[in-house]
């Protein structure tokens, strides 16, 4: 079945640090590629997303690229601010079958940033 | 204006009571869900509805049990509650398709004791 697999966690950052958080995912066919945040005591919101191979998902700051032949999504930021403090993950949704349209999650990286 | 709600935000109860959790959105969406998240953060799919059609069903237990009203609602209703069953539920919903975003409500954090 399909799987995501995100790097451990929790990952401790100074301010103006760059960010890395790798994902990789396993699945069957095409599927798209999100990466989610939540914030403390909140519910997920959609950060970025890539829908096919070589698509560049960006916002505030974040990117990450979809890249079919390694199989990854890793997210990057070239200067994280301390209200980047979350929970962040990598997720992919079926394109076909019996779990058309279901998000997959990986595990999940905490991240703190520190003045 | 609230995109997607859940009702209770908290609901602390004794195992073996029966409960529900209900959810709206007001996107004009036409598929919603529901994901349990555990204590480690995990998140899981547990069904999904288009049209008040059943879609996904993944392996959860027969005393879980959604029903959609209608296309803006799909509650959630739970018979005999066990501990394991605390977890933060999250309702959400989408337009159909895999490529669509999925919004979520701000959870709903069950605790059996």
């Amino acid at each position: 079945g399909d799987s995501v697999t995100q790097m451990e966690g929790p990952v401790t950052l100074s301010e103006e640090a760059f960010l890395t958080i790798n994902c990789t995912y396993t699945a069957t066919g095409y599927p798209s590629l999100f990466w989610y945040v939540q914030y403390p005591g909140e519910g997920l919101q959609l950060l970025l997303k890539a829908t096919k191979a070589d698509d560049k998902g960006s916002n505030k700051g974040f990117e990450a690229t979809y890249r079919k032949e390694t199989t990854s999504f890793h997210l990057e930021k070239g200067s994280v601010q301390v209200s980047d403090s979350a929970v962040y993950f990598c997720a992919l949704s079926s394109p076909g079958g019996t779990s058309y349209g279901k998000l997959t999650f990986g595990q999940g990286t905490i991240l703190t940033v520190h003045p | 204006d609230t995109a997607v709600s859940q009702t209770p935000k908290y609901l602390v109860t004794q195992m073996g009571n029966d409960k529900s959790i209900k959810c709206e959105q007001n996107l004009g969406h036409d598929t919603m869900y529901w994901y349990k998240q555990d204590s480690k953060k995990f998140l899981k799919i547990m069904f999904s509805y288009n049209n008040k059609e059943l879609i996904i069903n993944e392996t959860v237990p027969n005393r879980f049990s959604p029903k959609s009203p209608d296309k803006a609602h799909l509650n959630l209703h739970i018979n005999s509650l066990e501990l394991g069953d605390s977890a933060v539920y999250f309702c959400a919903s989408s337009q159909w398709g895999p490529q669509e975003t999925q919004y979520f409500g701000p959870g709903t954090r069950l605790l059996v004791l």
